[in-house]
């Protein structure tokens, strides 16, 4: 059953402490990324990855760290320098085409709740 | 900056009446366009994406997409919604190897 699985589904942490987000996928795709949706606002990119040991900060990468030591997994860390975590964290992961980056495909998301 | 826009933020329709949501794009070169469904309590799922020749894109669950390039736009319809439609909808394009969302469209449709 191929896909892209993000856990836990539900992320409850206290202020000052680190918190890591899993992602995986078994979709063969190179290319893998983070996300951020809060109401309103869409979905803002956090960081990315085109290939293993290699990745960009996104629009929003302050607070946030990554490493990519595996084609198939992306793990986020929110660290407790990012001043407003609360949110919903999307994975998301994509094949590349001759002509540029393929569809990107979605997983279920993480919750993360700051107390 | 590059950009893409989605103007409605909040549609309400009853079942049956056509739906168009707005979406453009402020980016120039290759042009790869999407739209997505993020229905209540599940993940965003594609529903059809525009990479080139035929401007018209016929996606799942009925939808379709126009792509004008005169008019920057790729906009959603569908003839006739349902109450199983009700959900937040994303617009989003590629800027070299990055995707770009809008802020999303809710959806709601009244039986």
């Amino acid at each position: 059953d191929g896909g892209i699985t993000q856990s836990p589904k539900y992320l409850f942490r206290k202020e000052g402490q680190n918190v890591t987000l899993s992602c995986e996928q078994n979709l063969n795709h190179d290319a893998m990324y983070w996300y951020r949706q809060d109401p309103g606002q869409g979905l803002r990119l956090i960081y990315y990855s085109q290939i293993v040991n290699d990745f960009q900060k996104g629009d929003i990468a302050e607070g946030y760290s990554v490493s990519r030591e595996k084609k198939e997994s992306f793990p986020l860390t929110v660290t407790s320098a990012q001043k407003n975590p609360t949110a919903f964290y999307l994975c998301a992961s994509s094949g590349r085409l001759e002509s540029g980056t393929d569809t990107q495909y979605f997983g279920p998301g993480t919750r993360l709740t700051v107390l | 900056a590059q950009s893409v826009s989605q103007h409605n933020h909040h549609v309400i329709l009853s079942e049956a009446a056509s739906l168009e949501l707005g979406c453009n794009y402020s980016y120039g070169g290759t042009v790869n366009l999407f739209w997505y469904v993020q229905y209540p309590g599940q993940h965003l799922q594609l529903l059809l994406k525009y990479f080139s020749g035929d401007p018209l894109v016929k996606g799942i669950k009925g939808f379709e997409a126009e792509f004008i390039k005169s008019k920057f736009s790729f906009n959603l319809r569908k003839p006739s919604v349902q109450w199983s439609d009700t959900a937040e909808y994303f617009c989003a394009g590629y800027n070299t190897d990055k995707l770009i969302f809008g802020t999303g469209t809710r959806l709601q449709v009244f039986p």
